[in-house]
């Protein structure tokens, strides 16, 4: 069974960097048809797409976050990971990874979230 | 704003059936593609995968769950509602756009 876990810090300073890692067990993420997909959801809101990568380093961003996003895998550890810039308030959420078919665009298993806030 | 339209809430009692929907564009859930999905969240926990491909469901989800698509707009049913069954219900389908997919803005299921 494919589980995912994501680590980070809980709390980052404005204009300062996000950065979370999604390390994956029970599978390989260089597994084909599978993309690796980042979700957040704002407190007692509905979930945002940000954006996936596939084992090959290849990445597709929500458009409204590309400029600050960095996507990044690293398959000797079975981990991908999220880099956001700039941050601000707007940007606490809870963070998801999940694992996405890439044929039918369906997200078939998630990590637990982790919750980051943005405050100084 | 989401792109996709769900009711904010929805309830019903135990033993029944409720529906929710899910309204688009043609250029997500009305295009030419199967690719609907719907998830369950319960409080605090992470979203599960309960309908893919507008109706199959993944091995471990209750039958008592089924969707179906028509136009611009996916349903899910749940029957012989449950207790367990309150949750938010989210949707999600792929979109044309250049957004890659694209999620209703969730739907409070409330079991009376």
């Amino acid at each position: 069974q494919v589980q995912l876990q994501e680590s980070g810090p809980g709390l980052v300073k404005p204009s300062e960097t996000l950065s979370l890692t999604c390390t994956v067990s029970g599978g390989s993420i260089s597994s084909a048809g599978y993309y690796w997909s980042w979700i957040r959801q704002h407190p007692e809101k509905g979930l945002e797409w940000i954006g996936y990568i596939y084992h090959s380093g290849n990445t597709y961003s929500n458009p409204s976050l590309k400029s600050r996003l960095t996507l990044s895998v690293d398959t000797s550890k079975n981990q991908f990971s999220l880099k956001l810039s700039s941050v601000t308030a707007a940007d606490t959420a809870v963070y998801y990874c999940a694992r996405e078919d890439s044929g039918a665009w369906y997200l078939d298993h998630w990590g637990q979230g982790t919750l980051v806030t943005v405050s100084s | 704003q989401s792109a996709l339209t769900q009711p904010a809430s929805v309830s019903g009692s135990p033993g029944q059936s409720i529906t929710i929907s899910c309204t688009g564009t043609s250029s997500d859930v009305g295009g030419h593609h199967n690719h609907v999905s719907w998830y369950q969240q319960h409080p605090g926990k992470a979203p599960k995968l309960i309908i893919y491909d507008v109706s199959s469901r993944p091995s471990g989800a209750s039958n008592r769950f089924s969707g179906s698509k028509s136009g611009n707009t996916a349903s899910l049913t749940i029957s012989r509602l449950q207790a367990e069954d309150e949750a938010h219900y989210y949707c999600v389908s792929y979109t044309t756009t250049n957004t890659h997919v694209v999620f209703g803005g969730g739907t409070k299921l409330t079991v009376l």
